[in-house]
């Protein structure tokens, strides 16, 4: 089945360390992205990339990393900078059919704080 | 800046019982307004797009409806299974990377 996978599904980080969060896509979608989801708010972009080995900052991209090595991927470091990572992170990726561009998203990895 | 303001933001329903959600927009220039399903401890799942003012599109008991102001997402005879949190989105930059998203209505439906 094409999808996107994001793993681990669960994962904590320790202070001052940093944690990669993985995202695969077989859907051959150009597009990717980064979400972060917290309690009560609305999704908010953290990075996204449209073409391999380019991406842009979204609107919180600080303390986040991205590569975009192969279309298929596309991880993020959560690094000791983000002093509040915990958050439900959310990886998609999208296409325009039929004229419309429609965000496929995964299941999401939930990182806490230990 | 876009705003996007979802009410209420949970509703308790008895099966069957239809009602609708709505979703209040502030943009420069709307490029698309968008309906997500989120199931707890999931990815949203797609629903709708939507363009224009007058625009409805349905999916089983859904059904999305646009003005220039705001979108409603009508829920008739509601089943359990139809228990999740609903998200809207507006697009005013044309891809994907232009999304602003509200914060959700969380609907459960009562048996």
């Amino acid at each position: 089945d094409g999808g996107i996978t994001q793993s681990p599904k669960y994962l904590f980080r320790k202070e001052g360390q940093n944690v990669t969060l993985s995202c695969e896509q077989n859907l051959n979608h150009d597009a990717m992205y980064w979400y972060r989801q917290d309690p009560g708010q609305g999704l908010r972009l953290i990075y996204y990339s449209q073409i391999v080995n380019d991406f842009q900052k979204g609107d919180i991209a600080e303390g986040y990393s991205v590569s975009r090595e192969k279309k298929e991927s596309f991880p993020l470091t959560v690094t000791s900078a983000q002093k509040n990572p915990t958050a439900f992170y959310l990886c998609a990726s999208s296409i325009i059919s039929g004229g419309d561009e429609k965000l496929f998203f995964g299941s999401g990895t939930q990182l806490s704080v230990l | 800046e876009d705003q996007v303001t979802q009410s209420p933001e949970a509703l308790r329903l008895q099966e069957g019982e239809s009602s609708s959600l709505n979703c209040s927009y502030t943009v420069s220039g709307l490029r698309g307004l968008f309906w997500y399903r989120q199931d707890p401890g999931k990815g949203p799942e797609f629903l709708f797009t939507l363009y224009s003012a007058g625009e409805e599109k349905e999916k089983e008991r859904l059904k999305a409806t646009l003005t220039k102001k705001e979108s409603f997402l009508h829920i008739t005879a509601p089943k359990p299974e139809d228990s999740a949190t609903y998200l809207c989105a507006v697009n005013s930059g044309g891809g994907a990377d232009g999304l602003t998203f509200g914060k959700g209505t969380h609907l459960i439906i009562q048996p």
